[in-house]
């Protein structure tokens, strides 16, 4: 069993629609990130958290940690929102250099 | 700052030669993670470094991949001798030394071994 999964694998929406992607893992961890990963292949970070919830624009993430989950919404999606969503975990101390392990990642394509 | 820096953009060798990607972290950040993402398995670690020394490279595939960090301003990835399986695109991200701060990406070194 991976230690961080993400549901759906794929998801296909149309322009407007709510969206949401979710991201479950099975240890402790000292933070989870949610990464984007667009077609031309660079990674951008997009929320970065330990707890509660985050909102940047049209995009919101909540995690619970007691559940072990997190999710990544997007409202009013467009077209360009298209892309790869990456789920990732930080293990370890709050202190050390620990490092991330990712989920498989969630195609996202929004059509207009 | 400039964000991490990657080189070269694009990589093609031959089997058996050696390949070396570059990357400069972000200026201040204590970590450097090493990655590799490729159709069938996704992204992985490969290994990473704290205040430039190598704390977990349990991710490296074999002993032909060897990574070095000689400053804190740069780091090495190399692969020698290169093999078709190699082929994958390779990131580098850096991050502050404590676990709850974001990770930043370098845009990849897309490797084709022929």
């Amino acid at each position: 069993k991976n230690e961080v999964e993400q549901s759906p694998q794929n998801l296909t929406a149309q322009e407007g629609e709510f969206i949401t992607i979710n991201c479950s893992y099975s240890v402790g961890i000292s933070a989870l990130h949610w990464l984007q990963q667009h077609p031309g292949g660079g990674i951008v970070s997009l929320f970065m958290l330990s707890s509660g919830k985050k909102k940047h624009g049209r995009l919101i993430a909540t995690i619970n940690i007691q559940e072990k989950h997190s999710s990544l919404h997007i409202t009013a999606s467009h077209p360009r929102d298209s892309a790869v969503y990456i789920c990732a975990v930080r293990l370890g101390e709050e202190t050390s250099g620990s490092r991330l392990t990712f989920g498989e990642g969630t195609q996202l394509t929004v059509n207009p | 700052d400039a964000g991490v820096i990657q080189s070269p953009r694009h990589e093609v060798t031959e089997m058996g030669q050696e390949v070396t990607l570059r990357c400069k972290p972000i200026s201040g950040h204590n970590s450097l993670f090493w990655y590799r993402q490729t159709m069938m398995r996704g992204l992985e670690l490969l290994i990473y470094f704290n205040n430039n020394v190598p704390i977990d490279d349990s991710g490296m595939p074999e002993d032909r991949f060897s990574a070095k960090m000689p400053n804190a301003s740069f780091s090495t990835l190399k692969i020698q001798p290169s093999e078709p399986r190699d082929s994958a695109v390779y990131f580098c991200a850096s991050s502050f030394t404590r676990a709850s701060t974001e990770a930043f990406f370098g845009q990849g070194t897309r490797l084709t071994v022929v």
